[in-house]
């Protein structure tokens, strides 16, 4: 069971923005960093962001992450088709000793 | 270019054992901390455990769910990570990724913790 929350789906129409939330509590959200993967259908995840608002190189800007209290989300600007894929985020979680995922998000390009 | 290759996954009757390999290239292993990360078919992500690098003697810790049947492993003089995996169950089945850590903490004293490079995963089926 997952102790990350995320909305099972999200979409938008091309050029839109589109954000997805993650829940979490003080054990790992609020008390520490929050990352992101992306995975395409049949391929390994790939890191989006991290340290919470971080992004690796080759990872667009119109790309973002934020965080608020126990809370952090990840917006997609300029929505485009190959967006298409599912989203995790991620923390470690002080209570757990553990690295926790998000419960994943699917996210279509209308 | 960093990469990693798993190996050793297959099909395993429940309370069998199985060991899975991953061989590193383009990185000094030994710098590194390494994860094993692992998908049940159609399902999230789940974090398997973690060996910690040279520097800091190589602990490891696991999640709730493969603490005392799974041990990870490691050769640097081998470049590759290993998982021993024990007293296997059905809900074992999964995808199973090695991936590169990389763990501080920053000025504001957050745990900083991410995966930055993954290999393309081996598919355990834990089935009789």
């Amino acid at each position: 069971q997952s102790v990350l929350t995320q909305p099972p789906s999200a979409s938008g129409t091309p050029g839109q923005r589109v954000t997805i939330s993650c829940s979490g509590s003080s054990s790992n959200i609020g008390s520490n960093t929050v990352n992101w993967y992306q995975q395409l259908p049949g391929t390994a995840p790939k890191l989006l962001i991290y340290s919470t608002n971080q992004r690796p190189s080759g990872v667009p800007d119109r790309l973002s992450g934020s965080k608020s209290g126990t809370s952090a989300s990840l917006a997609l600007s300029g929505l485009q088709s190959e967006d298409e894929a599912d989203y995790y985020c991620a923390a470690w979680d002080d209570s757990l000793n553990g690295y926790v995922f998000g419960t994943g998000t699917k996210v279509t390009v209308l | 270019e960093v990469q990693l290759a798993e190996s050793g996954g297959g099909l395993v009757q429940p309370g069998g054992s199985l060991r899975l390999s991953c061989a590193a290239s383009g990185l000094t292993l030994s710098d590194h901390d390494m994860a094993w990360v692992r998908q049940a078919p159609g399902k999230g992500l789940e974090w398997v455990g973690r060996i910690r690098n040279k520097a800091n003697n190589y602990p490891t810790e696991y999640a709730a769910s493969v603490k005392g049947r799974f041990t990870i492993s490691r050769d640097d003089s081998k470049n590759s990570l290993y998982l021993q995996m024990n007293s296997l169950k059905t809900e074992d089945t999964a995808v199973y990724y090695c991936a590169r850590g990389s763990a501080y903490y920053d000025s504001n004293g957050y745990f900083n913790y991410y995966f930055d490079y993954w290999g393309q995963g081996t598919l355990v089926t834990v089935s009789s």
